[in-house]
């Protein structure tokens, strides 16, 4: 079965700092696409970074980066120069590339940026 | 910005009445999905589309059903409301193919509902 692991449900971070949040998955396929997803309080779900596995360089999208590690199957995602606005729930979600269209998502890490 | 839309955001609504939850989107997705959340939780695949006419059951059990007779529409009915149907239901689609936008999945505003 694949599944996604997120072990932090909550975490802060001071505005300006740096934050990562850790994402582990589990599957046997060898190509698969991977999300980090961010809905802030009471608002809309919006994707904030997406990696294919077989893409060796980490994604990058302006202050948030990735670590992809495809053999530990980890698939950290690093936030720099916090904002307030970035206060809100992260989820981390896979896919394989093909086969079944549904995407597994971990439970979430709700991540506080303080002032 | 995405183009899917859900109605209505915010639904309050007494025991056993029937009801059906809209989404629309206008990308042309193949692919769509509703999901359940209680808020700030995990999100539930419920019911989920490959395409017209393809329906599937998702993960979470659940007593509501799912139409997909047009491409960019896929509501979701619940026959007779309850308490326990008290959720965050969201909507969401994807398109397989190439490009940058591949398998990326776009989520609705979500419908807030409440059964008394």
């Amino acid at each position: 079965a694949q599944t996604v692991t997120q072990s932090q449900p909550e975490m802060s971070v001071q505005e300006a700092e740096t934050v990562t949040l850790s994402c582990t998955y589990d599957t046997s396929e060898s190509n698969y696409y991977l999300f980090w997803y961010k809905q802030p309080p009471s608002r809309q779900m919006i994707l904030v970074i997406r990696q294919e596995a077989y893409k060796q360089q980490n994604a990058t999208e302006n202050r948030f980066s990735v670590n992809f590690q495809k053999a530990a199957k980890s698939f950290s995602l690093k936030i720099s120069d916090s904002q307030l606005g970035d206060t809100a729930m992260y989820f981390c979600a896979f896919i394989p590339s093909s086969g079944t269209y549904k995407y597994i998502f971990g439970t979430g890490t709700r991540l506080k940026v303080l002032a | 910005e995405a183009d899917i839309y859900q109605t209505p955001r915010y639904l309050v609504i007494g025991t056993g009445k029937k009801i059906t939850l809209e989404c629309s989107q206008t990308m042309g997705h193949d692919k769509m999905y509703w999901y359940q959340q209680d808020p700030g939780m995990e999100l539930h695949l419920i019911h989920y589309s490959y395409g017209v006419n393809s329906t599937e059951k998702g993960d979470l059990s659940s007593e509501s059903t799912v139409s997909r007779i047009r491409t960019e529409h896929f509501p979701l009915t619940l026959e007779s409301a309850r308490p326990s149907h008290t959720s965050q239901y969201l909507c969401a689609s994807s398109a397989a193919g190439t490009g940058a936008a591949k398998n990326i999945q776009y989520f609705g505003a979500g419908t807030r509902l409440s059964v008394l």
